[in-house]
């Protein structure tokens, strides 16, 4: 199976701060995506990346950017965390094709204060 | 734009009764159907999938959908609630055009299973 593995369960921050969330996959995948998910909001793509290097913008990518330098790992960046940005963040990925759907990490719940 | 409805935010059932959640979706062309899972402080796990061919999909846990192209509907189904199947659920649809087009979500069914 597929693991997707994000390297923290809750993480908190100050205001200010530059915050980094880390998303490891351990097989192949070209696809990795980044969400957050909030109450009666669901989840909201942030980035996404399907290939090293690249990356594109999901629908809410203002105050985040990422980072693809190896395929297994992608990286979302929070340049100035504000409590805004207080949510659940879930990283996925796929493989080639979406018939297989998505496989998420744990998550990474984060408090900025 | 596509979008996806989830008709009611919370949803109890006593054990052993019957589970449907519903699921309706925009799309102008054939999707591709999800069903996700989410148990507290987790991560999502799929839960069943539609792509093509048969249009009610079994999938793990006892659970079921259905997709109604005329109703654009893929409502979720198990004939008896146990205490396990307490989660929140979600549905989701991508046009599958390209493996990394956009899979949308939609808000998300938080289910409660009564003693």
């Amino acid at each position: 199976d597929v693991k997707v593995t994000q390297s923290s369960r809750y993480l908190v921050k100050r205001t200010g701060e530059k915050v980094f969330l880390e998303c490891v996959q351990d097989m192949d995948h070209e696809n990795m995506f980044w969400y957050r998910q909030d109450p009666g909001l669901g989840l909201r793509l942030i980035y996404f990346s399907y290939d090293v290097k690249m990356k594109e913008k999901g629908d809410i990518p203002e105050g985040y950017s990422v980072s693809r330098e190896k395929k297994e790992r992608f990286s979302l960046i929070l340049e100035s965390a504000s409590t805004n940005q207080t949510s659940m963040y879930l990283c996925a990925t796929v493989d080639r094709s979406i018939v297989h759907g998505y496989t998420f990490g744990s998550g990474t719940r984060l408090t900025v204060v | 734009a596509q979008s996806v409805t989830q008709l009611g935010s919370h949803v109890s059932v006593s054990e052993g009764a019957l589970v449907l959640l519903r699921c309706n979706y925009s799309s102008s062309v054939p999707p591709y159907l999800f069903w996700y899972v989410q148990y507290p402080n987790q991560g999502l796990q799929l839960l069943l999938k539609y792509t093509t061919g048969a249009t009610l999909v079994k999938g793990i846990n006892g659970f079921e959908a259905e997709f109604k192209k005329s109703e654009t509907s893929f409502h979720l189904t198990k004939p008896s609630a146990h205490m396990s199947d307490a989660a929140e659920y979600f549905c989701a649809v991508s046009e599958g055009k390209t493996s990394y087009d956009k899979v949308i979500f939609g808000p998300g069914t938080s289910l409660s299973v009564i003693p």
